[in-house]
């Protein structure tokens, strides 16, 4: 079965001081880690799909990575307008379209 | 613009009435889903539809039902079987073919008392 830990489950920041948040997962076979923000009362939106381990992407202050084991969302300088909940989801199984498996996730604050 | 339209965005029903959820999509995806997420729980998955016509269970079918007659409507229905059914209800939709990425509605938030 896979499963997909998030951590921290929470995380509060200074503006400015940078840090990281883990995504450890267990997955038959993995197609893709998926990395969204999700703002209270609001659905999730897509940050980035990362396939193969060593694989890195960045938007803005936000960079992904991939190991085989886990990903890290780093989080440079941030802002308080950084500060929303961080899902990390998975797909495994190479047949067919199989639903993403969530993490929990990690709430951020970023206190100006 | 093309996105997933849920509505409404607030529901009250009283217990052991049956409420259903509309979810519609323009963004021409043939796969459609429906989460519950509760505090402190993550999402979990109810349905899914990859085509017309067809769906399979999540995680959590039990007490809900859907329906895929169209390509752009995956309505769910929250009978009175749920044991549960207060929660925030996302829908998603994503291309078909694995590795694409789910495209979210902003919820449904439903209240049973």
């Amino acid at each position: 079965e896979d499963q997909v830990t998030q951590s921290p489950e929470a995380l509060r920041l200074q503006e400015g001081e940078s840090s990281s948040l883990n995504c450890s997962y267990t997955v038959s076979g993995l197609r893709g880690l998926f990395w969204y923000r999700q703002d209270p009362g609001k659905g999730p939106e897509f940050l980035f799909t990362l396939y193969s381990a060593g694989e890195e992407k960045e938007k803005e202050r936000l960079k992904a990575t991939l190991t085989k084991k886990e990903s890290f969302l780093h989080i440079t300088a941030p802002k308080p307008e950084d500060s929303a909940t961080y899902l990390c989801a998975v797909q495994g199984d190479f047949s067919g379209n199989t639903p993403l498996v969530f993490g929990k996730g990690t709430r951020l604050s970023v206190i100006a | 613009d093309g996105g997933i339209t849920q509505s409404p965005k607030y529901l009250f029903r009283k217990e052991g009435q049956n409420v259903t959820l509309s979810c519609e999509q323009n963004l021409n995806h043939d796969a459609m889903y429906w989460y519950r997420q509760d505090p402190g729980q993550g999402l979990r998955l109810i349905y899914y539809s990859q085509i017309v016509n067809d769906f399979q269970k999540g995680d959590i079918a039990e007490g809900y039902s859907v329906s895929r007659e169209k390509k752009e409507s995956f309505p769910l229905t929250v009978t009175s079987a749920q044991k549960n059914p207060t929660a925030f209800y996302l829908c998603a939709s994503s291309m078909a073919g694995g590795n694409s990425p789910l495209h979210f509605g902003n919820g449904t938030r439903l209240t049973v008392t």
